[in-house]
């Protein structure tokens, strides 16, 4: 069965400080997806990012970046010089071929000005 | 840019009666999902729909929740007689092919008095 792990459940840093969320799954496919969403305290989740298992290039958008690492399972999500609007919960999401979304319980990242 | 749209924002009802909440996806989407949030809580698959039936439902869609796409554009979630613990957010989701990502609409909250 597929399963989404974020450790953290509230982090909060100060302005301009680097940050990782720390995300960790479980499949038995070989074939999966994972993602990223935002949700701001106005409530909606924003997709940030997919990721397929067969790629584990490391991925950066501007202050965002992803950290994919099959052999520990793990899909890590960095924001270099954090931002108050940066405020928000943060979902991990696992997929495999039936396509639905397995979220994690989320981190709620508080950036403090 | 086109957006997945939901309605209403906010259902108040009382225990027993029945809802229907609305979306509608975005036109070049074939698959379609709902998902709900409790308060606080993460993200959980409810049902995904494709070609017109059901492709999966979790333990939580029962015999009380209905979806239909009755005119090819909105796409309803019923409950039938609605309990306390179906007070949530409501999401509904689409995408253009399986296993992409899922675009999310604002989601209905809805309250059960």
């Amino acid at each position: 069965a597929q399963k989404v792990t974020q450790a953290q459940t509230e982090i909060s840093v100060v302005e301009k400080e680097d940050v990782t969320l720390d995300c960790v799954y479980e499949t038995r496919d070989t074939t999966y997806y994972l993602f990223w969403y935002k949700q701001p305290p106005s409530g909606e989740l924003v997709f940030l990012i997919r990721r397929n298992s067969f790629d584990e290039q490391n991925e950066i958008s501007g202050r965002y970046s992803w950290n994919f690492q099959k052999s520990t399972s793990s899909f890590n999500f960095t924001i270099t010089a954090s931002q108050v609007v940066d405020s928000a919960v943060y979902f991990c999401a696992l997929s495999e071929k039936n396509s639905k979304l397995t979220f994690g319980k989320g981190i709620t990242l508080s950036v403090r000005p | 840019e086109p957006e997945v749209t939901q309605t209403p924002s906010h259902q108040v009802t009382q225990m027993g009666q029945e809802v229907i909440l609305r979306c509608v996806p975005i036109s070049n989407h074939l698959y379609f999902y709902w998902y709900r949030q409790i308060l606080g809580q993460k993200v959980e698959f409810l049902v995904s729909f494709y070609n017109n039936e059901i492709s999966e439902k979790s333990e939580i869609f029962d015999d009380q929740f209905s979806v239909e796409r009755p005119d090819g554009s909105n796409f309803t979630l019923k409950i039938r007689s609605t309990k306390l613990e179906d007070s949530a957010m409501y999401f509904c989701a689409g995408q253009t092919r399986e296993l992409y990502e899922q675009y999310f609409g604002p989601g209905t909250r809805l309250t059960v008095t």
